[in-house]
């Protein structure tokens, strides 16, 4: 069990360059989360996925935000015209549907991403 | 809708005991625990449902009273290893966690 691995660990840009993330979730599991987490905040819940069903996404979050997980593996976070207010540390987790009406499963988070918007 | 933690902060000797508490307003599913150490990823510590299942991986023990939507974390014999800030997930259905604001537990010699 390789954990839930996540690309680059830091990334500095500039204001209005678009950036892009990578997580690896564990292998066998068909849940992948994105939270963004700012200093001395609790991870905020961006958007989720079910395979490669992209289930819901925050109404908080702005359209310059997308994720993708094409083939139900890994996926990807874009944000496009990035601004100073980006920045923050982006985790990524993953679990495994338990099965049933409701299920529930542990997530376990990646090391995360640290952005820095200059 | 985000849970409210208490204490905000707490500091412990070592071998002492602390309870963190998490409240929602929410009718909850579920609540996950995590510790978070600076710079690091949450942790997983327990989840507790809806029905009163538990799981962890710890020696954490844990409650969940449905009816006042409110967990709380015990950490008993505190080592210094447990310093860090302890996160309540809550999940109201769906899967996704709406966290709390974080307590920041200082454990010293």
């Amino acid at each position: 069990d390789t954990g839930v691995s996540q690309d680059p660990r830091h990334k500095i840009t500039k204001r209005g360059q678009n950036v892009t993330f990578r997580c690896d979730p564990i292998s066998e599991h068909n849940r992948l989360y994105w939270y963004r987490q700012t200093l001395g905040q609790g991870p905020e819940f961006l958007t989720y996925f079910q395979n490669e069903a992209q289930l819901e996404k925050s109404r908080l979050l702005s359209d310059r935000f997308s994720a993708e997980r094409p083939k139900g593996s890994f996926s990807t976070l874009e944000i496009q015209r990035t601004e100073q207010g980006d920045s923050a540390m982006y985790l990524c987790a993953s679990s495994s549907l338990a099965g049933g009406v409701e299920p529930t499963d542990t997530q376990y988070f990646g090391p995360g991403t640290r952005l820095t918007v200059l | 809708q985000q849970p409210v933690q208490s204490p905000q902060a707490v500091i412990l000797r070592e071998g002492e005991d602390a309870v963190i508490n998490c409240s929602s307003s929410k009718a909850l599913y579920s609540v996950h625990w995590y510790r978070q150490k600076h710079g690091e990823a949450p942790v997983f510590l327990m989840i507790l449902l809806k029905g009163g299942e538990q799981k962890g991986h710890e020696k954490i023990s844990a409650s969940f009273n449905e009816k006042k939507q409110q967990s709380s974390l015990y950490l008993t014999a505190s080592q210094l290893s447990y310093s860090g800030t302890y996160f309540c997930g809550t999940e109201i259905g769906g899967g996704k966690l709406i966290f709390g604001q974080g307590t920041e537990l200082s454990v010293k010699p």
